[in-house]
């Protein structure tokens, strides 16, 4: 079984601004795969950046950007430039490489404020 | 874009009541899943779905629970004899099998036992 923790319950950040969100996870196996989602206030979850463990580049989606750290299983997600639509709850997530099971952290509430 | 939907958007039912959950997955995706996210708690897995069977499912999903895909477009979660702590927000999601297998979540039904 794999565990996903979310330290930081609720953080703020001002528009332009960068911002780091925490995540560390805890598994046993050597093939699997990380997951940010964004869930807005009201709409559904939607997926902001993955990676995958074996490989040791950092993901990169516009603004978006992961600090992967395996050894120490941490996968911290980075805003640059926020956005007021960056408002959200986000999750990390994490699965093993059968991907019938997906784990969730408890979430980081971002308020990016004007 | 195609969505994942979900109905109802909200549920209120009596305590030993039955429920049933209603999805519509994207038309193309092969996997179905459901979680649950309590209150101020983790979004937590409960089963995940394939070629008409379960994949895998949680220790949270004991009888009380069923999964069905009655025809080529709904998927719906059952809850049989509800219990106060059944109350939560219930997410489907699918994916259709590709990369990492990228989940789409719908936007939940909030299901409130009384």
């Amino acid at each position: 079984a794999q565990t996903v923790t979310q330290s930081q319950p609720e953080m703020s950040v001002q528009e332009a601004e960068t911002v780091t969100l925490s995540c560390t996870y805890d598994t046993s196996e050597n093939n699997y795969y990380l997951f940010w989602y964004k869930q807005p206030p009201s709409r559904q979850m939607i997926l902001v950046i993955r990676q995958e463990a074996y490989k040791q580049q950092n993901a990169t989606e516009n603004r978006f950007s992961v600090n992967f750290q395996k050894a120490a299983k941490s996968f911290s997600l980075k805003i640059s430039d926020s956005q007021l639509g960056d408002t959200a709850m986000y999750f990390c997530a994490s699965t093993e490489y059968n991907f019938n099971k997906f784990y969730f952290g408890s979430g980081t509430k971002l308020n990016v404020k004007p | 874009e195609p969505e994942v939907t979900q109905t109802p958007s909200h549920q209120v039912t009596q305590m030993g009541q039955e429920v049933i959950l209603r999805c519509v997955p994207i038309s193309n995706h092969l996997y179905f899943y459901w979680y649950r996210q309590i209150l101020g708690q983790k979004v937590e897995f409960l089963v995940s779905f394939y070629n008409n069977e379960i994949s895998e499912k949680s220790e949270i999903f004991d009888d009380q629970f069923s999964v069905e895909r009655p025809d080529g477009s709904n998927f719906t979660l059952k809850i049989r004899s509800t219990k106060l702590e059944d109350s939560a927000m219930y997410f489907c999601a699918s994916s259709d099998g590709l990369f990492a297998h990228e989940q789409y979540f719908g936007p939940g039904t909030r299901l409130t036992v009384t």
